[in-house]
Parts: C-alpha cells; structure tokens; sequence
C-alpha cells in the first residue's frame, strides 16, 4: 500500500536558525497536504500543494512539491518559539496517508 | 461559527468499559471522519460517515468499535470492552466535500484505559 516517510523525525534548532523537514511517497501523489501539531493539541491544516514543482509560501514557511509529484518539502525560515511543533504531510485523500511526522524542537 | 466539537477532552476508562466519544462537525458539514494517533505517530484512519450511513470503515477494526452520524446530533465512535491498547488520542473532522481542501479537525478526545 502507499507509505509516505519524512524525515528527519526529530529536529532540534536554535532560535532564529532555519528548520526544513521532508516527505516522500512511494507512489505518485494528485495532491499533498501539510499540517501543524502542536504538542498537546490537534492537527491544523496549513495548505495543499496540486502542481508538479509548485512551490507556495506563507510569511516565513515555503512549501514545494517535486516535479515527479512524489516528494516535497516544508522549510522554515529563522524560526520561532511559537513554530514548535509536529508537521506532517500527507495526500489529500480523506484516508489522509500520513508521515510519521518531523518534531520541531527549540534548544534552550 | 464554532469549528468541529468533540467531547470529551479527556476520558478515562477501566478495562472491560465501553468508551463513547462524540464529535459534531463544523456547521454545514455533512463528512465526518475520525482518525486514531497514538504518540510519537500521525493520524491513522478509522472510519468516513455521512448522516446515517457509513461510507468506508476499512480502517476501523472489526470487533468492538463502531460509529454512527445519526440523522439529528453529533457522531458517534463507540469502544466496547476497552483494552489498554485503545488509549490514545481520537480526533474526528468534517468536511463539506470528500475531497477538501484541507480538512478541519476537533480538538481530539485523549482516552485513557487504566
């Protein structure tokens, strides 16, 4: 059946330093999604990638889908305290395949 | 315009219980979903209803769990017999199309079988 990976699973940073996170399916993808998870909290939907090499952005987060639509990646720039979290990605399918997702951890 | 509700937040439940979590979707949303996380992982799909019929529980197991989205109130994911591999977090979301542009989750109900 389909599987999507990310890695890393875990990554710590500093404050300010740029955080990147990437997913991989083992089949074609019509569409991707990527989620925030708080710890404590519940998925919150941050956008859906549909073209081949698209690429969107949001303030300080980009988001690109490979050109074989099978991979893509989320990049955060300079972040937060207020970006840790878990992202996910996953299809769009309502089953939602879902990554095991990269924890953003915030070094002290 | 409240978002999805569940309840309750937090439910702790003996083994042998039955363990009843509820969720009522977003105004306007006729999709339901609920999914299954246990720690350190991503959501796995559990079961797809529409108002009084069940469109796809192939995620859901066969023995002790069953949902319902009854023509008046909200959905319901029922667990009978709890065993300790049941705890974890059940989240439920709606959507107004199957295929949705994201899709709106609750807050997630965190069972706990002691």
């Amino acid at each position: 059946g389909q599987q999507v990976m990310q890695i890393p699973q875990y990554q710590h940073v500093q404050e300010g330093e740029d955080f990147t996170t990437y997913c991989n399916s083992s089949t074609t993808l019509s569409n991707i999604q990527w989620y925030k998870q708080r710890p404590g909290g519940h998925p919150v939907f941050l956008i859906q990638l549909v073209k081949s090499g698209e690429v969107k952005k949001q303030k300080r987060l980009t988001f690109q889908f490979g050109e074989a639509k099978k991979n893509s990646s989320l990049h955060i720039t300079a972040t937060q305290t207020t970006d840790v979290g878990t992202y996910f990605c996953t299809d769009s399918n309502y089953q939602l395949i879902w990554g095991a997702g990269t924890k953003l951890i915030i070094k002290p | 315009n409240a978002g999805v509700m569940q309840n309750p937040r937090h439910l702790v439940r003996r083994r042998g219980q039955e363990a009843r979590l509820r969720c009522s979707p977003m105004k306007g949303h006729s999709h339901v979903y609920w999914y299954r996380q246990l720690p350190e992982e991503g959501l796995k799909f559990m079961v797809y209803l529409q108002k009084e019929n069940i469109i796809d529980e192939s995620g859901m197991p066969k023995e002790r769990f069953s949902a319902e989205f009854p023509k008046e109130g909200p959905s319901i994911l029922r667990i009978q017999q709890v065993v300790r591999g049941d705890s974890a977090a059940y989240f439920c979301a709606s959507s107004p199309y199957v295929e949705s542009y994201g899709y709106t989750f609750g807050s997630g109900t965190r069972l706990t079988v002691v």
